[in-house]
Parts: structure tokens; sequence; C-alpha cells
């Protein structure tokens, strides 16, 4: 199954840029790579994914490593409303995304 | 576009009670997933459905977990019976093939 680390916990402050890491090296060739984030008392909630190539959405961007053994989540201006706790994950050929413990983002005003 | 909807939102019942979870998937949704998250933990997968099939229940508790989603769309996870460990959130996901899965709020048990 796949495994990924990520810091248990980051803090950052209104309206600054926030860098997610997540290391993830047993990925495979053809898995994606995906983030999610969970805010309190809620289920969780899709940012993105990628599987090679950099990708933007609205709510973020990732930065994918040349080897793919990990991956940053990238918020470019982090709002108290993006405190949560974010998850990566990788998906092997059984389409099965394991989830770790997360990264708990907390934003200060 | 309504999103998944779960019921009941919070539950609380005695060991060796039984209880069972409702979920409503996004309409359009072939792929229904049932998860479990323990406080500060991330969701666990207990069985993914394709359509009425369940393709992946290697992670639920067979002796007292069941789940069935009947026509492919409703689904119900069943407990019987519930013992202390199995106080956790419920969670309910669905997506349309295996793209980005939605979820529902959960289902909070608790098991005294």
């Amino acid at each position: 199954d796949a495994k990924t680390t990520q810091p248990n916990s980051m803090e950052s402050n209104e309206e600054e840029p926030v860098h997610l890491p997540c290391n993830h090296s047993t990925i495979s060739g053809t898995d994606y790579i995906h983030w999610y984030r969970q805010l309190p008392s809620q289920g969780p909630e899709y940012v993105i994914h990628g599987l090679t190539s950099n990708v933007n959405n609205r709510m973020a961007s990732l930065a994918i490593a040349e080897d793919r053994k990990s991956s940053t989540l990238i918020l470019h201006r982090a709002t108290l409303r993006d405190a949560a706790v974010y998850y990566c994950s990788h998906a092997g050929n059984n389409r099965k995304l394991i989830w770790g413990l997360g990264t708990s983002l907390a934003v200060n005003p | 576009e309504a999103g998944v909807v779960q019921s009941p939102r919070y539950k609380i019942i005695e060991k060796k009670q039984p209880v069972a979870f409702w979920c409503n998937p996004i309409s359009g949704h072939n792929t229904l997933y049932w998860y479990r998250q323990n406080l500060g933990q991330g969701p666990e997968l207990l069985i993914r459905y394709e359509n009425e099939e369940a393709v992946d229940d290697s992670q639920l508790p067979k002796d007292r977990f069941s789940a069935e989603r009947l026509k492919g769309v409703d689904s119900t996870l069943k407990i019987q019976p519930a013992e202390l460990g199995d106080s956790a959130v419920y969670l309910c996901a669905s997506s349309f093939q295996y793209a980005e899965q939605f979820f529902g709020p959960g289902t909070r048990l608790t098991v005294l």
C-alpha cells in the first residue's frame, strides 16, 4: 500500500504563502498524487492532484519533484479559512488512497 | 448541486447494540466509499463500491460490519453488535469513476 510522510504541524501568518511538503518514496510511475484537506468537524475536501507536471487550480498549486518521490502543496496567500489538516496520498493500481496523519496547518491573523 | 448526504449526524448507543448509517451519494457518481476516522487519524477505507458491486472490502471487519448498496445508489453501513472500539466518525464519499472524492459530513458514533 502507498505510504506518505508529512510534518505533524505547520504554522503560517495570514496572507503569506504556505508550502506543505510530502514524501511519497514508494510511489510508482502511474500513481497520481492527491491532496485533500479537512476542516474541523467536516469531511475531507479535495484540493488538487497531479501526475508529473506542476498543477494549478483556484485553491492551490502542486509542485511535484522530478523523481516524484516528494511533492509540495502551495497555498499562495493563506487565509484563516485555510486552517485545516492537509493530507497527501497516492493511489496504486488498486486505486486505493491511503491516508496518513496529515499536517495540521494553523494560520495566525 | 446537492452534496453527499449522511444520516444520522450523531449516534450514541450502548455496546452490543446494533447501529446503521445511511449515505446518499452525489447523483451520477458510480463509486461509493465508506471510511472510518478515529480521533487524530486520517480516514481508513472500509469498503468501496463500483455501482452495486463491492470491489474492495478488505478492511471491513466482516464479523460485525456489513454494507449494501442496492441499485447502485444509496448505501447503508451496519454494525452489529457495536463494541467500545467502534467509536469513531464514519464518512461516506462518492466519485465519478476514480476522480476526486466528495465527502459527506460524517456520522459521529459514540459507543458507551
